[in-house]
């Protein structure tokens, strides 16, 4: 079965500073992941995925996120913090062919102007 | 169109009442989910259709009954709720079975049961 840790439920970042999310992953198949931003009573949209191509992955917003299969590791990255980017991230993992998402407990990102 | 649509956005209901929430998407996914999410939490899965069959139930209580009519279309019908039933309810869906493709989800429907 799958799992995934999210450290560091809150993390403050200054507007223009860089914004690191760690993500540890557990899997017993090749996995899928995804990172998804929630803002506040909104649904889920996701900024980017690995399904086993390049391991630096590059998404929408500036976000980018590099799978280590040797660390188990799906860290989040963005090089210039914005105001726009306050709220909960979550790191999802699955294993494909059994409709089960595993979602890591959530990053709630607050930038300070 | 890469939108999953849920109506209604809010909905308060008392715990005699009956109500349906729904969910549409015309991406030609066969995969429908519902997820309800309380706050500062992950989503936590409810159901899953697959092909427009029932696959997964969560060990839900029956006063939540879920309904896929076509393969766009994904209803939750909501009866006799408790007031730890209220939450955000989220739908999303995938392209197939797996879900090495991304789920897209819908904006939710905020429930309220007093």
């Amino acid at each position: 079965a799958q799992s995934v840790t999210q450290l560091d439920s809150h993390v403050s970042v200054s507007e223009g500073t860089p914004v690191l999310l760690r993500c540890n992953y557990s899997s017993s198949y090749s996995p899928s992941l995804f990172w998804y931003v929630q803002h506040p009573n909104k649904g889920l949209q996701l900024l980017l995925k690995y399904t086993s191509a390049a391991t630096l992955v590059k998404g929408i917003n500036g976000f980018e996120a590099e799978f280590k299969k040797s660390e188990t590791s799906f860290h989040l990255t963005k090089p210039s913090a914005h105001m726009s980017d306050a709220a909960e991230y979550f790191c999802v993992v699955s294993e494909g062919g059994n409709n089960r998402l595993a979602f890591g407990k959530g990053n709630q990102v607050v930038v300070i102007p | 169109d890469t939108e999953v649509t849920q109506t209604p956005k809010h909905l308060v209901m008392g715990m005699t009442n009956k109500k349906s929430l729904k969910c549409e998407q015309h991406m030609g996914h066969r995969a429908m989910y519902w997820y309800k999410q309380k706050a500062k939490k992950p989503p936590e899965l409810m159901f899953v259709y697959s092909y427009e069959k029932l696959s997964i139930n969560e060990s839900v209580p029956s006063r939540f009954s879920p309904e896929c009519p076509n393969s766009s279309l994904l209803n939750l019908h909501l009866h006799a709720l408790q007031p730890e039933d209220s939450a955000l309810y989220l739908c999303a869906s995938t392209r197939g079975t797996g879900t090495t493709t991304e789920a897209f989800f819908g904006q939710g429907t905020r429930l309220t049961v007093v």
